[in-house]
């Protein structure tokens, strides 16, 4: 089983959508979660952490269920520049090395 | 640019060639790690330093796989006696203690 898992898609939608990413993780023991953004042969950018209180960044939300070992990342009202790939990223290391391991990611594409 | 750079930005190498990188992380950045990354996947982490020390080796480092950070500054990754299945895209990361900034990577192609 994969460290951690994602649906890779792809999700094409159009502008304007609404569009829901689930990611899981096997190690329960995993510290700190991100989405990071990767466009097609470009290098991954952070996009936001994910907090246990669930975070909100304009027009992106994040949420963590621990008991699970869920992540999610809601897009809404997509614009075509949200085409790219999106990674889950587990730190499931407790220590100070921040070595991250990441979901084979889920690909979207926004229409017009 | 303030950002980490890597060298080349793509190598093609025939199977049985030695190929070396070179990264250049953010200049305040004590902690760097070195990524591979195949078409389809996410990045796999390969190898961590912090300063000059590397502190830890993924099981995907084989022996043809060596790292180095020297001074603590700029790091190089070898590859031995390469691989098709070395064929891959090679990420930097830098942090100084939270998020890691990727550079453009390293395109390597193995004929």
């Amino acid at each position: 089983r994969k460290e951690v898992e994602q649906d890779p898609g792809p999700f094409n939608v159009p502008e304007g959508a609404t569009v829901a990413f689930n990611c899981t993780y096997s190690n329960s023991a995993s510290q700190s979660f991100f989405w990071y953004r990767q466009d097609c042969r470009k290098e991954p950018k952070l996009l936001m952490s994910v907090y246990s209180s669930g975070n909100e960044d304009g027009r992106f939300t994040a949420q963590l269920n621990r008991a699970s070992q869920y992540i999610s990342l809601l897009i809404r009202d997509s614009k075509l520049s949200d085409s790219a790939t999106y990674l889950c990223v587990v730190n499931p290391s407790s220590g100070s090395a921040r070595q991250l391991t990441f979901g084979s990611g889920t690909q979207l594409t926004v229409l017009p | 640019d303030t950002g980490v750079s890597q060298d080349p930005r793509h190598k093609i190498t025939k199977r049985g060639q030695n190929v070396t990188f070179r990264c250049d992380p953010i200049s305040e950045h004590n902690r760097l790690y070195w990524y591979r990354q195949t078409l389809g996947q996410g990045p796999e982490f390969l190898t961590y330093f912090q300063n000059e020390a590397q502190l830890e080796k993924s099981r995907l480092l084989s022996d043809r796989f060596s790292a180095e950070r020297p001074k603590g500054s700029f790091s190089t990754l070898e590859i031995q006696r390469t691989e098709q299945g070395d064929s891959a895209m090679y990420l930097c990361a830098s942090s100084k203690r939270g998020e890691q900034y990727f550079g453009p990577g390293t395109r390597l192609t193995v004929t």
